[in-house]
């Protein structure tokens, strides 16, 4: 089975403006979260999309927001970009049953400048 | 307090000794956990996981689940320079099974 995928892998942008980061889930899982790290904070949770509808959700302001697609498919897009964003954003996927176990992808770095 | 807990490190063992890593977490409704690894600049890679209190082995790998004491352990035989790395730890938390990272555990093995 291929893994989880994320596009594109690496990305420069300037404050102000907004990304789209794009994740597709291994085959069969139907949930999809997101995370940021950074060296200081760590793995800090975004959120949870299972079949289409967010189901979690972490501490981030309102910039930050997602979707899923009908295929499991998830993108996540940040506005008005700040410079404390930059980071790693990861996304992993997981079956959605409990207990459930997920898989990374190889994550998106954004620079933002 | 944060649900997930560990302490950033470095911990530093030599080649061919047990590493002990360490974790406590918050939440007493939580049933499973979760070690990753993380290399840098790679994304975490689950190792093991548990669900039962007492010992699961994989390996040269072992967790260890407390849940009176809310706290899990993950011990490395034989100490290898390739297990350097970032360890972390996971708990899903709240009624939908977010699940939420420690900080990570850097270990260093010296050859």
């Amino acid at each position: 089975k291929a893994g989880v995928t994320q596009t594109p892998r690496y990305l420069i942008k300037t404050r102000g403006q907004q990304v789209t980061l794009s994740c597709s889930p291994i085959s069969g899982h139907r949930s999809v979260s997101w995370y940021q790290q950074t060296p200081g904070q760590g793995l800090q949770f975004l959120f949870e999309y299972f079949s289409e509808t967010q189901r979690n959700k972490g501490n981030f302001p309102g910039r930050f927001s997602g979707r899923q697609f009908s295929n499991s498919r998830s993108e996540m897009n940040v506005s008005t970009l700040e410079l404390g964003d930059s980071a790693l954003y990861l996304c992993a996927s997981k079956t959605g049953s409990n207990p459930d176990t997920q898989y990374f992808g190889p994550g998106t770095r954004l620079t933002v400048l | 307090q944060k649900e997930v807990e560990q302490n950033s490190g470095p911990l530093s063992v030599p080649e061919g000794a047990i590493a002990s890593l360490n974790c406590t977490y918050s939440d007493r409704g939580s049933q499973s956990f979760f070690w990753y690894r993380q290399y840098s600049g790679k994304s975490p890679e689950l190792i093991m996981f548990i669900y039962s209190n007492g010992d699961k082995e994989d390996g040269r790998f072992t967790a260890q689940l407390n849940k009176a004491s809310q706290y899990v352990s993950l011990l490395i035989r034989d100490s290898q320079p390739s297990d350097s790395a970032t360890y972390l730890c996971a708990a899903p938390y709240g009624g939908y099974q977010k699940v939420t990272f420690g900080i990570g555990t850097k270990l260093q093995v010296i050859p």
